[in-house]
């Protein structure tokens, strides 16, 4: 089964940019789809379709994708950002739903 | 404004069986496709499976964990999804999300808890 790796951790100092990144084989031809979860809380969809954000999401938050690596960038940290993100994408092969292992962002 | 409302969640003993409900409002449920998702103690989230709208067919898939165990299914004039968990694990323990699908999760549930233990 197709399979995302994120790194279990990211630390950024308010004010800086944070990078998150989602590894699998040839994601780049997937659309990978990103959800910001805070503690006790349901995820919440940040990005879609690699780079388009729903109403609401503040223009700090954007991705790419290309090759094996998609990427959440989060510009500006603010401490509010501090959460679990988690990259997601559609199997089309096995026609399932993928989602990534997880990254706490800190902000420090 | 897109509402989910799960219920349903408690605490069953492994082997047991239970059901949980997805009460939908603000969308027109129908041609709705519906994902549950859940997320262990501590643990990243999982898809469980999906619905697609009647006018799509009505088909269900699950992911591997749950397959043959789990089953999802819909009442449009309820506008409801459910999800009955039968042959329970420990392992199953988890909140349990309703979400709405559009190849992503747009909308989600606030989670209903399921515990299972001896």
């Amino acid at each position: 089964s197709y399979v995302l790796t994120q790194p279990p951790s990211v630390s950024v100092a308010p004010g800086k940019t944070a990078r998150i990144t989602c590894g699998g084989n040839n994601i780049g031809s997937n659309s990978v789809h990103w959800y910001q979860q805070k503690p006790g809380q349901a995820p919440v969809l940040v990005i879609y379709y690699d780079s388009d954000r729903p109403s609401g999401i503040p223009e700090r938050f954007s991705g790419s994708n290309s090759g094996n690596t998609a990427t959440l960038t989060i510009s500006r940290v603010e401490a509010g950002d501090e959460a679990d993100y988690y990259c997601q994408v559609w199997d089309s092969i096995s026609d399932h739903y993928v989602f990534g292992t997880g990254t706490k962002v800190t902000v420090l | 404004e897109v509402q989910l409302v799960e219920s349903g969640g408690g605490l069953v003993k492994p082997g047991g069986s239970l059901r949980l409900s997805c009460a939908a409002s603000g969308i027109t449920f129908s041609y709705a496709w519906m994902s549950w998702v859940r997320q262990a103690p501590g643990k990243g989230l999982e898809w469980v499976g999906r619905i697609k709208s009647k006018s799509d067919g009505g088909t269900t898939d699950y992911g591997a964990p749950v397959k043959g165990r789990f089953t999802i299914s819909r009442d449009d004039s309820k506008n409801t999804l459910y999800l009955q968990m039968n042959s329970l694990k420990i392992e199953d323990t988890a909140v349990y999300y309703c979400t709405t699908d559009n190849y992503y999760m747009d909308v989600w549930g606030k989670g209903t808890t399921v515990t299972v233990s001896s």
